[in-house]
């Protein structure tokens, strides 16, 4: 099955600086790679996707890039503001079957943007 | 628009009573439904996918008789933990979807605490 791997785990920056967070997954079929905002003890919010016949999309300050031959994708974030702060989550489908997307999630980075 | 409804958003219920959740996608018709369990500073795991009318597909290691999934309406499913033990204690949350690669859209999440 899918395997996605996410790095780091926790990323301090200060405001106004930027933010990276990697992920890689295993399934070389895997063609939608979202991602997702959670703050504590709430539900993941999707901040933005990328499908993998395009390799860069931007939202303002949140951008993601997919390198499908390499097999990763990273989620940017400049000017990062406090409200930043959250846990962030990539995740993978295992291939499109026709069926709905069962997402594989990474582990998670918890980013804390400090004054 | 794509809201989902989760209930109840907490529960505390004493070792070996059964405790159900319900997930409702509000404004459309969710084909798919997806159960999720975290645990505390972890990621979201994959229980199992619930289709419309049809049994409910388990991951690995998940017990089908412990957790029950019931998915008799485009709009709603349920999730039964049965004999809750205090280990079931975690954070459980639903999303829903259409078919294709469709965003997922998470419900609240349920903070399930065993006594």
């Amino acid at each position: 099955g899918e395997n996605v791997e996410q790095h780091p785990s926790t990323l301090s920056v200060q405001e106004g600086d930027s933010a990276v967070i990697k992920c890689t997954y295993s399934d070389s079929a895997s063609n939608y790679f979202p991602w997702y905002k959670q703050e504590l003890g709430k539900r993941p919010q999707l901040i933005i996707d990328i499908r993998s016949n395009v390799g860069e999309k931007k939202d303002q300050r949140i951008a993601v890039t997919l390198n499908k031959t390499a097999k990763h994708f990273s989620l940017h974030i400049t000017e990062t503001q406090p409200e930043d702060s959250a846990v962030y989550f990539c995740a993978a489908t295992p291939g499109n079957t026709g069926t709905a997307s069962k997402l594989t999630f990474g582990t998670g980075t918890r980013l804390q943007v400090t004054l | 628009g794509a809201v989902v409804s989760q209930h109840p958003s907490r529960v505390i219920c004493k070792s070996g009573t059964s405790v159900k959740i319900e997930c409702r996608s509000l404004d459309f018709q969710a084909t798919t439904m997806f159960w999720y369990r975290q645990f505390p500073k972890q990621s979201l795991m994959l229980m199992a996918t619930s289709n419309e009318g049809s049994k409910a597909t388990y991951e690995q290691g998940v017990e089908k008789d412990k957790f029950l999934i019931n998915h008799a309406s485009l709009t709603l499913s349920t999730l039964t933990v049965t004999s809750a033990h205090p280990e079931d204690s975690s954070f459980y949350i639903c999303s829903a979807t259409t078919l294709g690669n469709s965003p997922l859209h998470f419900g609240n999440g349920t903070r399930l605490t065993v006594t």
